[in-house]
């Protein structure tokens, strides 16, 4: 079984400041990773993703996450937020031999003013 | 396409209660899940398919039923409604494609159990 720790619940950042979001996991098995961002009132859209190769994964709006395998961890990164970041995040994990099934943290609140 | 669309958006119940949650998608994807989503929880797994006419629980089952007689249609159950159930309920596919490999979610059902 895997599990995913976000260790922020909520995370205040000014506009156009650099911002991380963190994410460690717990598992038995080598493990697919992914960030999903959700918008207020919307549903969930995938950031970013980890399935092998290059430990450095950049995603869609200049986001970016590096898999360290050592410390079981798979940081979230925006050099320079926009208010248009304003949203919760979501880590999550899956075995790639469990049909898909999605493990998510509890996810991290960025708020973003000006 | 309109990939994984949920009906309805809103609904407030009366305890005891029953509903159908509909979810369709137009992606072909063989997995579909329910998840549930509740304030500083993330989000959890009710129930999953892999294929028409095959369902399974996953992490929350009770309270829920789920059918898979097409490749579309996942519809979910709720069969009397009780407090505890209020929550924002998602939808996904998933893709295991290669290179596209993630979940694709619906706008979500937000339900409230009164």
């Amino acid at each position: 079984a895997q599990s995913v720790t976000q260790l922020d619940s909520q995370v205040p950042v000014f506009e156009e400041a650099p911002v991380e979001l963190r994410c460690n996991y717990s598992s038995s098995v080598s493990v697919y990773l992914f960030w999903y961002v959700q918008y207020p009132n919307q549903g969930l859209q995938l950031l970013l993703k980890y399935l092998s190769g290059s430990t450095l994964v950049k995603g869609i709006n200049g986001f970016e996450a590096e898999f360290n395998k050592s410390q079981t961890s798979f940081h979230l990164r925006k050099p320079s937020v926009h208010i248009s970041d304003t949203a919760e995040y979501f880590c999550a994990v899956s075995a790639p031999d469990s049909w898909g099934k999605l493990q998510f943290g509890a996810g991290t609140q960025v708020v973003v003013t000006p | 396409n309109a990939g994984v669309t949920q009906t309805p958006k809103f609904r407030i119940l009366k305890i005891g209660q029953s509903m159908t949650l509909q979810c369709t998608q137009d992606m072909n994807h063989n997995y579909m899940y329910w998840y549930r989503q509740d304030p500083g929880m993330g989000l959890k797994l009710i129930y999953y398919s892999v294929g028409a006419g095959i369902t399974d629980k996953g992490e929350v089952p009770n309270g829920y039923n789920v059918s898979r007689s097409t490749t579309e249609d996942f519809p979910l159950r709720l069969e009397l409604a009780a407090p505890s159930q209020t929550s924002v309920y998602f939808c996904a596919t998933y893709s295991s494609n290669v290179g596209r490999t993630e979940a694709f979610f619906g706008q979500g059902t937000r339900l409230t159990v009164v």
